[in-house]
């Protein structure tokens, strides 16, 4: 049973470039979550995607942006990448919402760097 | 930022000796998660809590959700040198979807 997979694993880029990174969920979830962590700190909460609309959202600016597949699998953009948006970024998959225990399970991350 | 305060932020013990940790918010969580993150990598989920009062165990490790829905606290007994890393506490709100809540971390270090 595979679990939540990300890629690339690291990527870097410089200020003003645009980012996507890739999410597959875990088999049998249709909901995918993306988080921000900052070196040191606790995870933060961008948006969540179910139905392939975005269904919850943090406090990001627009440059911040995701979308989801038909297949659950989810993509997080940054567009005009700044410095502070270097941060390992966290993609978590859980079931159908309002169906029981929504307890979210994390994928492995993408370490960006932003040059 | 973060609604949820952690503690202790770091802490050495001795292999072999009970850990304590604790997270408490000014405002009520309807659920309490517990994750393991160890460098460079996802955290792991360890422990759910749905209700309050819950108290729920996953082999080593006792977690409980607190009466007043604000707070929760980890044990883990009899730690052993892989017990190592970053444990998160995070909550979260029916009326906010699947935003979870997470606090600063508790980072354990055990001495062999």
């Amino acid at each position: 049973d595979a679990g939540v997979t990300q890629s690339p694993t690291h990527l870097i880029k410089t200020r003003g470039q645009q980012v996507t990174l890739r999410c597959s969920p875990k088999s049998g979830h249709d909901t995918v979550s993306w988080y921000q962590q900052a070196l040191g700190q606790g995870p933060q909460f961008i948006f969540q995607y179910y139905e392939e609309e975005e269904r919850q959202r943090g406090n990001f600016p627009d440059r911040f942006s995701g979308h989801q597949f038909p297949n659950y699998s989810s993509e997080l953009n940054v567009n005009a990448l700044l410095l502070g948006d270097s941060a390992l970024y966290l993609c978590a998959s859980s079931p159908i919402p309002g169906q029981g225990e929504e307890t979210q399970y994390f994928g492995p991350g993408t370490r960006l760097l932003v040059l | 930022g973060q609604q949820l305060n952690q503690s202790p932020q770091s802490m050495f013990i001795q292999e072999g000796e009970d850990v304590s940790m604790n997270c408490t918010s000014s405002s009520i969580f309807n659920t309490w998660l517990w994750y393991k993150q160890d460098p460079g990598e996802g955290p792991v989920l360890l422990i759910a809590l749905y209700k309050a009062g819950e108290l729920t165990s996953n082999g080593r490790l006792t977690a409980q959700f607190g009466i007043t829905r604000k707070d929760s606290f980890l044990n883990i007994s009899a730690s052993i040198p892989s017990d190592v890393g970053i444990y998160f506490c995070a909550g979260q709100r029916y009326n906010q979807g699947g935003k979870l809540i997470f606090g600063q971390g508790t980072e354990l270090s055990v001495k062999p």
